[in-house]
C-alpha cells in the first residue's frame, strides 16, 4: 500500500526555535518521489520541495532543511530558528514513476509559531 | 501567486443543488488535478485530466463530474450536494502528464453545503 504517515497533529514552538516535521512513507516501488507543501492560514497550498528516491543527499534551502533517509522510508523537514509566518499547516506527499498516480498526501502536521 | 486560478473563491448552497468550480491552470501546463480537503479525510484525490482527457481517476463520486476544456480550463461540477460535501476543492496543474512531477495548487474554493 501507498501511504504516508505524518505522526505528528499539531506542534507548538517559540520563535526561534528549531522544529522538526516527521513523515514516513510506505511504497514497494522503487522508484518514487517525495514532496513537501504548506497551507498557511491563507488556505493556499505552496510547494517546498521535490526529492527522487535515488538522491539521499540531505537539501538545505535558508532556514528550511530535508533529510531523506531510505532505511527509515522517513523524509522529514526542519525548520532553523523558526518564525510566526512559519506558522501553517504542512504536507508530506508521496508519487510514483509509473502511471500517472498523483500525489498521495498525508494528514498534516500544524505548525503554531508563538511569538 | 502559483498560477493557477480558482473561482468562486467561496461557495455557498443548500442540500439538493449543483454547482460548478472552475479552474484556469498555469499557462502551459496540459495537467489539471482536482483534490478535496476535508477535516476528516484529509486532501483527497478527485480526478486528473490531461490536454482534453481524462487520465486518472480517484475517490469521485458519482454526482461529481469533471471536464477540461480545448483552452484547458477545467470545471468540476458537483450536484445534489450533501451537508457532507462540504469541503476546499483545490485544483492544481503540472505541466506533464506523470504525477510524480511537481504540481502547482491555486487558492481552492470553499464550498459550504447548508
Amino acid at each position: 500500500a501507498q501511504k504516508v504517515t505524518q505522526a505528528q497533529t499539531e506542534i507548538s514552538v517559540v520563535e526561534k526555535e528549531d522544529v522538526t516535521l516527521d513523515c514516513v512513507y510506505e511504497t514497494r516501488d522503487t522508484t518514487y518521489y517525495l514532496f513537501w507543501y504548506k497551507q498557511p492560514p491563507s488556505g493556499e497550498l505552496v510547494f517546498l520541495i521535490r526529492r527522487n528516491s535515488f538522491d539521499e543527499q540531505n537539501e538545505i534551502s535558508g532556514r528550511y532543511s530535508w533529510n531523506f533517509q531510505k532505511s527509515t522510508s522517513s523524509f522529514n523537514f526542519t525548520i532553523t530558528a523558526s518564525q510566526v509566518v512559519d506558522s501553517a499547516v504542512y504536507f508530506c506527499a508521496l508519487a510514483f514513476d509509473s502511471g500517472n498516480t498523483p500525489l498521495v498526501f498525508g494528514k498534516g502536521t500544524r505548525l503554531s509559531v508563538i511569538a | 501567486d502559483s498560477g493557477v486560478t480558482q473561482t468562486p473563491k467561496h461557495l455557498i448552497t443548500a442540500t439538493g443543488q449543483r454547482v460548478t468550480l472552475r479552474c484556469s491552470p498555469r499557462s502551459g501546463d496540459l495537467s489539471v488535478y482536482w483534490y478535496q480537503q476535508s477535516l476528516d479525510q484529509g486532501l483527497q484525490f478527485l480526478i486528473q485530466y490531461y490536454n482534453g482527457e481524462e487520465r486518472a481517476k480517484g475517490n469521485i463520486l458519482e454526482r461529481f463530474s469533471a471536464q477540461q476544456f480545448p483552452d484547458l480550463h477545467s470545471e468540476l461540477n458537483l450536484s445534489s450536494l450533501e451537508l457532507g460535501d462540504s469541503a476546499l476543492y483545490f485544483c492544481a496543474s503540472s505541466v506533464y502528464l506523470r504525477g510524480n512531477t511537481e504540481a502547482f495548487f491555486g487558492q481552492g474554493t470553499r464550498l459550504t453545503v447548508v
